[in-house]
């Protein structure tokens, strides 16, 4: 089966422009998830998504960050405008149930923010 | 939320040497899994391990479910083993929960 395929894998955007981070789980995987790493520091949870549904936002720094996940599929993370801090490795990963199903990550999008 | 503590922070070793991370949770959990973020920032999943022990080539991991804990040991350690260790947890309503990481370095 595909893995999780996250694009672009790198982004360089000014500070005050807008990103776009994509996310394609895995086919059949209802949960999915961002996580973020800035820079040395660790992997933070940002949301979670049951199908179409944001089951759990609380991670989502503020409200220059909006993540969708249309029909259920793949899902979207849109940083505007992207501030310095919002540098890091961000990540994506799918499961087929919250509680006792592995984590199937993406290779994650590298954005950094000049 | 759950609570997860991964130790050593660091770890430096000498190429053929073997090493073993701990990582501690607060509560119960459904599911427990080790990775490797590798120097190109990729997350590579090493074990699925919510109980018992695995093995993998030099690597193995032992999860005691009861006691809250997780060991991943590295034997013969190579520097391709470098980069940053991550324990993630989830369990019951948990949104998945990683560990702050432990960051090896390996010497040639």
């Amino acid at each position: 089966e595909a893995g999780v395929t996250q694009f672009p894998s790198h982004s360089v955007i000014e500070k005050g422009q807008t990103v776009t981070l994509r996310c394609d789980p895995i086919s059949g995987h209802d949960n999915l998830y961002w996580y973020r790493r800035v820079m040395g520091k660790e992997i933070k949870f940002l949301l979670h998504f049951v199908k179409e549904s944001k089951q759990d936002e609380s991670g989502m720094p503020n409200n220059r960050f909006l993540a969708e996940r249309t029909g259920g599929t793949y899902s979207t993370l849109k940083v505007q405008p992207a501030e310095l801090e919002d540098s890091g490795v961000y990540f994506c990963a799918s499961s087929t149930r919250i509680a006792s199903s592995p984590l199937h990550f993406g290779n994650g999008t590298r954005l950094t923010v000049t | 939320g759950i609570q997860v503590e991964q130790s050593p922070p660091d770890l430096i070793l000498q190429e053929g040497a073997n090493s073993t991370l701990r990582c501690n949770f607060s509560d119960s959990v459904n599911n427990l899994q080790w990775f490797h973020q590798n120097p190109w920032g990729q997350l590579i999943n090493l074990f699925y391990i919510p109980s018992g022990t695995k093995q993998n080539g030099r690597l193995s991991a032992t999860t005691v479910a009861t006691e809250r804990y997780s060991l991943l040991y590295i034997s013969s350690s190579q520097t391709t083993d470098s980069g940053v260790y991550f324990c993630a947890v989830s369990g019951g309503s948990y949104i998945p929960t990683f560990g702050r990481g432990t960051s090896l370095i390996v010497h040639p």
